[in-house]
């Protein structure tokens, strides 16, 4: 019984493609979010959404777009790959305002080539 | 805005105690949490600490000062699968949570 699942585990994909990841939580959780690790494992947030509100860190670039056709779902959509995109990215999930901490993924080692 | 400083890396030997301080500076804080992280894995959660004090939790350990923006991780007992990297995370107002980046520990026998 996964928490959270992310699929694919791993995506190796050309420049310029246009990919998705899948996130899916079965926590009742109303709140996913998305974050970016890169090589110096540094986690960076890029989105969270709890059905009412998205909200966007700045610095993620408009390539990256978040889709949520439910609240037990919130998928990444990738536009336009580029080399920098590589890196593992994170679903997570929590009950609003995440007092009671986020549960994460396993993960999605993405590498653009 | 928000800061977080935490050590890049420690070593410590099996057996030992160590304690991995992490120093922030924000506004609107709700507490801090603490998350373990292994090689090619996922964060996993630790402690959270709203109030000052020291929290105790089996071997681990977790102190928060709110006044001097300090925390500590305390690991006792330290296990070679303990090695991993440590994430300091401010819980700050409904925004999501800011992670430092992260301490990463080697038990060595």
């Amino acid at each position: 019984d996964t928490a959270v699942s992310q699929t694919p585990k791993y995506l190796v994909t050309q420049m310029g493609n246009d990919k998705s990841i899948k996130c899916e939580q079965n926590l009742g959780h109303d709140t996913m979010y998305w974050y970016k690790q890169d090589s110096k494992k540094f986690l960076k947030i890029m989105f969270s959404y709890n059905n009412k509100e998205l909200i966007i860190n700045e610095t993620v670039p408009n390539r990256f777009s978040p889709k949520s056709p439910d609240k037990a779902h919130l998928n990444l959509h990738i536009n336009s790959l580029e080399l920098g995109d590589s890196a593992v990215y994170f679903c997570a999930s929590s009950h609003l305002q995440g007092s009671y901490g986020y549960t994460f993924g396993s993960g999605t080692r993405l590498t653009v080539v | 805005g928000q800061n977080i400083d935490q050590p890049t890396e420690m070593t410590a030997t099996e057996g030992a105690i160590v304690q991995i301080n992490c120093t922030y500076q924000t506004s609107g804080f709700n507490g801090l949490f603490w998350y373990q992280q292994h090689a090619g894995e996922a964060p996993t959660f630790l402690s959270y600490n709203v109030l000052d004090g020291l929290e105790e939790k089996g071997r681990f350990s977790s102190f928060l000062s709110r006044s001097k923006g300090y925390s500590y991780l305390l690991l006792k007992e330290l296990q070679m699968k303990d090695s991993a990297s440590y994430l300091c995370a401010l819980h700050s107002g409904n925004t999501p949570l800011v992670f430092g980046k992260g301490t990463r520990l080697s038990v060595i026998a």
